[in-house]
């Protein structure tokens, strides 16, 4: 069974600092997403990661997927207020986004 | 991009009674449809996998009898949570899958929020 586990779960920190979530994952998958989910809402595709060595960025978060390691990390550059949000990883072992296990979930919550 | 919409959005309901919750793909077709629970402070948990013009797939420990799936064009399917329990309580997001692409991304619903009383 697929096991997909993010650190830390509960993440504070202040305007300005940089940060990681990790995000580990049990069985090989070459895909993996990160997606935002602001209370009460619904989830906001942020990254597709592809392949091995896959790295995007997008403002002041950039996602990395190291499949041999089966590890993915969600770096936070210079953290602002409005990134405040539940980050998830889910891993997909079909190939095809045909089954996504997600991760247990990260609460980031910045402090001005 | 590719937009998902549910209805309703919100929904409260007496224990015993049936609920449906529609998801639909607005500017594409979707073979496959998902749908997933969620508790407060948890993650998303798959449910069932809808497809179109076939039975639905279901998750281990999910009741296939309990919430009904039909996934009837295209564009809809729905999901009837039928005689809710109070335990049924919980926020009901859909996803899809375009059809004819590669098929590497889920595109995700607004959610439903579910209270059953």
């Amino acid at each position: 069974e697929l096991k997909v586990e993010q650190n830390p779960l509960f993440l504070s920190m202040q305007e300005g600092k940089n940060y990681t979530i990790y995000c580990n994952y049990s069985t090989t998958s070459d895909r993996l997403y990160w997606y935002r989910q602001d209370p009460g809402k619904s989830l906001e595709s942020l990254f597709v990661l592809l392949s091995n060595g896959a790295v995007k960025q997008e403002g002041r978060l950039m996602a990395s997927l190291d499949t041999k390691a089966r590890l993915s990390t969600l770096h936070i550059t210079a953290a602002v207020h409005d990134l405040s949000a539940t980050y998830f990883c889910a891993v997909d072992m079909s190939g095809t986004a045909s089954k996504l296990t997600f991760g247990t979930g990260t609460r980031l919550q910045v402090t001005l | 991009g590719a937009v998902v919409s549910q209805h309703p959005s919100r929904v409260i309901c007496k224990s015993g009674t049936s609920v449906k919750i529609e998801c639909r793909s607005l500017d594409f077709q979707a073979t496959t449809m998902f749908w997933y629970r969620q508790f407060p402070k948890q993650s998303l948990m798959l449910m069932a996998t809808s497809n179109e013009g076939s039975k639905a797939t279901y998750e281990q420990g999910v009741e296939k009898d309990k919430f009904l799936i039909n996934h009837a064009s295209l564009t809809l399917s729905t999901l009837t949570v039928t005689s809710a329990h109070p335990e049924d309580s919980s926020f009901y997001i859909c996803s899809a899958r375009e059809s004819g692409l590669a098929g590497y991304e889920q595109y995700f619903g607004p959610g439903t929020r579910l209270t059953v009383t």
